[in-house]
């Protein structure tokens, strides 16, 4: 079936806005993470879905990030208030039994 | 804390070439270990895994042997080529830490030239 999609591919907001990004996992899978690459941090973990468990959101950098997922299934990743430093590419990943996640193609987020 | 040391890029090599991209890790209990590669303008796809002591990944010529004396995990190839060329990055998850998240290495470009 289809991989993890995500959208948008790129987004350009100005400072202060709020972004919100989006993913589909694959159909069945049960976890769903959330993870942020950029140039000084390298890959790092962000947030986590198990079914209907509470998320652990012990890699969310500040308040200002937040996100939720839905059905079990589509998972947003909201931003409030972006800053500089909140540029990276943010990427989703599913998994159905913890051993292999599969990635999707990031969204690449610029701030003004 | 779990932690992925990579050795530090980049790595240019000839085609042809062998190919070791060391990592090694930091983990309480027993990780299971992956490499992961990003080729130019695409997603990270997994390359290749290992869930216990001794166990060999391998894909695409790539290997890695999961050795938990030297807490080790180094990537390997016989004969790089052109199409090679990528990210690599090393990746634990360990299923005491919530979900099994990725822990993940610095990453490494290789580029091999023809």
């Amino acid at each position: 079936g289809a991989g993890v999609s995500q959208s948008p591919s790129n987004k350009v907001t100005e400072k202060g806005k709020d972004v919100e990004l989006r993913c589909d996992p694959i159909s069945g899978h049960t976890a769903l993470y959330w993870y942020r690459q950029s140039l000084g941090q390298g890959l790092e973990f962000l947030i986590y879905f198990q079914g209907n468990s509470a998320p652990d959101k012990s890699g969310l950098p500040s308040d200002r990030f937040s996100a939720e997922r839905t059905g079990g299934s589509v998972s947003t990743l909201t931003i409030q208030r972006t800053q500089q430093e909140d540029s990276a590419v943010y990427l989703c990943a599913s998994s159905a039994y913890y051993i292999e996640q599969f990635f999707g193609p990031g969204t690449r987020l610029t701030v003004l | 804390g779990n932690s992925v040391t990579q050795m530090e890029g980049p790595v240019t090599l000839s085609e042809e070439a062998f190919l070791t991209i060391n990592c090694t890790y930091t983990a309480t209990g027993y990780p299971s270990l992956f490499w992961y590669v990003q080729y130019p303008g695409e997603g990270l796809q997994l390359l290749l895994k290992a869930t216990k002591a001794d166990d060999k990944g391998s894909n695409k010529g790539f290997e890695a042997t999961y050795r938990k004396e030297t807490t080790s995990f180094h990537l390997e190839k016989g004969s790089v080529q052109v199409s090679d060329s990528a990210v690599y990055f090393c990746a634990l998850s360990a299923q005491e830490t919530s979900g099994s998240r990725l822990t993940f290495g610095e990453g490494t470009q290789l580029t091999v030239n023809p």
